[in-house]
């Protein structure tokens, strides 16, 4: 069955700093493959996806993920963080393959934003 | 235009009472899906639905768990005589077309806790 991992339940950067989210799936066919981000009280926002074409993605907020398949990673950077990047953010797959439309997400991993 | 809304926001229940969560998709958004999330954890998917067809029922958690779509749009989530262990947030998200790789846009949840 899919899974998907996401190393590091808190982290916590300074303002300006680079952000890395880490985030690995665990098929050996490459599904689709996401990040949301989730404020307080709020439901999920999707930040980026990857389908096909360019492993390099951006999304919303400055947010870029690279898909490596030799890594089977997709880990998620912003360059410089900033106060309202802290929320929780999970990285999801669509297990396409096993014919599903759910979304299969992570834990999740709380960004903390220190000033 | 409007996103995805479901009420009510919070419930609260005593063990054993039944109780009935609405999600109302996007206009015109074929799927609808339900998710729960327990604390700290990632959503967990439980059912899926294409129009008034609940197509995957595979991640209700028991039989208490009971899910429509009579009109294809508006859903409803029933938990009869419901546990302790059904306290969590419940999601809801729908998407255009269901595709694979379709964005899935959530709405706020609706947290139950049961006493």
């Amino acid at each position: 069955a899919q899974s998907v991992t996401q190393l590091g339940s808190h982290v916590s950067v300074s303002e300006g700093a680079l952000v890395l989210l880490r985030c690995n799936y665990s098929s050996s066919v490459p599904p689709y493959l996401f990040w949301y981000v989730q404020y307080p009280n709020q439901g999920l926002q999707l930040l980026l996806k990857y389908t096909t074409g360019a492993t390099l993605v951006k999304g919303i907020n400055g947010f870029e993920a690279e898909f490596k398949k030799s890594e089977t990673s997709f880990h998620l950077t912003k360059p410089s963080a900033h106060m309202s990047d802290a929320a929780e953010y999970f990285c999801a797959v669509s297990p396409w393959m096993d014919s599903s439309y759910k979304l299969i997400f992570g834990s999740g991993t709380r960004l903390l934003v220190r000033p | 235009g409007a996103g995805v809304s479901q009420s009510p926001r919070y419930k609260v229940a005593k063990r054993g009472q039944d109780v009935a969560l609405r999600c109302d998709p996007i206009s015109g958004h074929v799927s609808l899906f339900w998710y729960q999330q327990a604390l700290g954890q990632g959503p967990e998917f439980l059912t899926y639905f294409q129009n008034e067809a609940q197509l995957d029922k595979s991640g209700l958690p028991s039989d208490r768990f009971f899910a429509e779509r009579p009109e294809g749009s508006v859903s409803t989530l029933k938990i009869q005589r419901t546990q302790q262990e059904d306290s969590a947030v419940y999601l809801c998200a729908s998407s255009f077309a269901g595709g694979f790789s379709d964005t899935q846009y959530f709405g706020p949840g609706t947290r139950l806790t049961v006493l």
